[in-house]
């Protein structure tokens, strides 16, 4: 049971290029979320996703978008990579809508855009 | 909109000393609540959650936290400090909305711990 696993774990774009980071679960869990983790802001929320063939925007979702073909999988794209992306993304999931449920978080992608 | 807040970016304490981290929180409604942990380079793990089922909850680590309704806290504590606690600690409350379960973190608190 590998939880909650990310690639890649580190990416270096240049300003324009683009890119997407593969999050995949295997607990069956039915929410999914993209997170941006920046020096003293704490984790944001990009998109998310309640399930399969679902997507919706979270706090700050300029610039990326999101797919959930598949239950386990949730990708996040960026089309034109800019400087102010440049930050570590964390996905997280979990089991149901309430709030009791804790989300477990994989291990986060390092990307630097220059 | 819920919130929550921090206070002191940064705590470092001697090993074997109490550790406390303050955490405030903003909610229309009863708040569930989190702390999680994350140490260097590595995705955040959960310490322990607030469910409303206690008010003293116990999580890992020998860490737990008290939920106060009246100063609107959920303040971290450990009695005793040790190397391997030194990481960075968030304090979350949850929001369940139509679109469903998300957490609004804090800004963190970097726990260094010294000999």
């Amino acid at each position: 049971n590998a939880g909650v696993t990310q690639t890649p774990k580190f990416r270096v774009l240049k300003t324009g290029q683009s890119m997407t980071l593969l999050c995949a679960q295997d607990m069956n869990h039915e929410y999914m979320y993209w997170y941006r983790q920046d020096p003293g802001m704490g984790l944001r929320l990009i998109h998310y996703s309640v399930g399969e063939g679902t997507t919706a925007k979270g706090e700050v979702p300029d610039g990326y978008n999101v797919s959930r073909l598949k239950k386990q999988n949730f990708l996040l794209g960026l089309e034109s990579a800019a400087p102010s992306q440049t930050s570590v993304y964390f996905c997280a999931s979990s089991l149901i809508r309430t709030s009791g449920n804790e989300q477990y978080f994989g291990p986060g992608t390092r990307l630097t855009v220059t | 909109a819920q919130s929550v807040t921090q206070l002191g970016s940064h705590v470092s304490v001697s090993e074997g000393a109490l550790v406390l981290l303050r955490c405030n929180y903003s909610s229309s409604v009863p708040p569930y609540l989190f702390w999680y942990v994350q140490y260097p380079n590595q995705g955040l793990q959960l310490l322990l959650k607030y469910t409303s089922a206690a008010t003293l909850v116990k999580g890992i680590n020998g860490f737990e936290a008290e939920f106060k309704k009246s100063e609107t806290s959920f303040h971290l504590t450990k009695p005793s400090a040790h190397m391997s606690d030194a990481a960075e600690y968030f304090c979350a409350v949850s929001e369940v909305t139509g679109g469903g379960n998300k957490l609004t973190f804090g800004t963190g608190t970097q726990l260094k711990v010294e000999l």
